[in-house]
């Protein structure tokens, strides 16, 4: 079975500065698609990035990009130059070739944003 | 345009009772994805169409559970005789196909209430 951890419940980070949420998976696929998305309080989930398994390039997208290490089966998320408006809860989630491309989601981590 | 839309937004509902959910999703998307999001979890996959194709329900929780895409855009999903865990907030997610890349649009979700 394929299982998403996130081993940070909270997470807080002073206004401006880098945050990393962690993010560790576990699946025998070899193809697989990885998300992070952002759930602000109007509860609307967000693609924040996705990284392609067969990629080794990590995913950047503006001030958001991914660590992503294959063989740990990590895909950690970093947040330069936190705004305000990035406080919200972050889900990291794994997609399967094989599992009809269900995600399959981490409990999500709260990132609180200090001012 | 517009995005995906749920209503209602937020329901109240006595044990027993059946209540039904409504999807409107992206115009010209062809699959639709419903989850469930209980407090401090992670989404649960309950239930995904395809176009024309058979649903795949496999994450249903219970034959108390189903769900119906009229004309191949918008969607129900009803729980019949609710108990207090399906309290929940019920995501609708659309896509403009199967698989990835393509991303997942998510409507702002219902949040229902058993008492």
């Amino acid at each position: 079975a394929q299982t998403v951890t996130q081993s940070q419940p909270e997470m807080s980070v002073q206004e401006a500065e880098t945050v990393t949420l962690s993010c560790t998976y576990d699946t025998s696929e070899s193809d697989y698609y990885l998300f992070w998305y952002k759930q602000p309080p109007s509860r609307q989930m967000i693609l924040v990035i996705r990284q392609e398994a067969y990629k080794q390039q990590n995913a950047t997208e503006n001030r958001f990009s991914v660590n992503f290490q294959k063989a740990a089966k990590s895909f950690s998320l970093k947040i330069s130059d936190s705004q305000l408006g990035d406080a919200a809860m972050y889900f990291c989630a794994i997609g399967l070739m094989d599992s009809n491309y269900q995600l399959i989601w981490g409990a999500g981590t709260k990132l609180i944003i200090k001012p | 345009g517009a995005g995906v839309s749920q209503s209602p937004s937020n329901k109240v509902t006595e044990k027993g009772k059946d209540v039904e959910l409504r999807c409107d999703p992206i115009s010209g998307h062809t699959a639709l994805y419903w989850y469930r999001q209980s407090l401090g979890q992670g989404l649960e996959f309950l239930i995904y169409f395809q176009g024309n194709s058979a649903p795949d329900k496999s994450g249903l929780p219970s034959d108390r559970f189903s769900a119906e895409r009229t004309g191949g855009s918008v969607s129900t999903l009803t729980i019949q005789r609710t108990q207090q865990e399906d309290s929940a907030v019920y995501l609708c997610a659309s896509s403009f196909s199967r698989g990835f890349p393509y991303e997942q649009y998510f409507g702002p979700g219902t949040r229902l209430t058993v008492t």
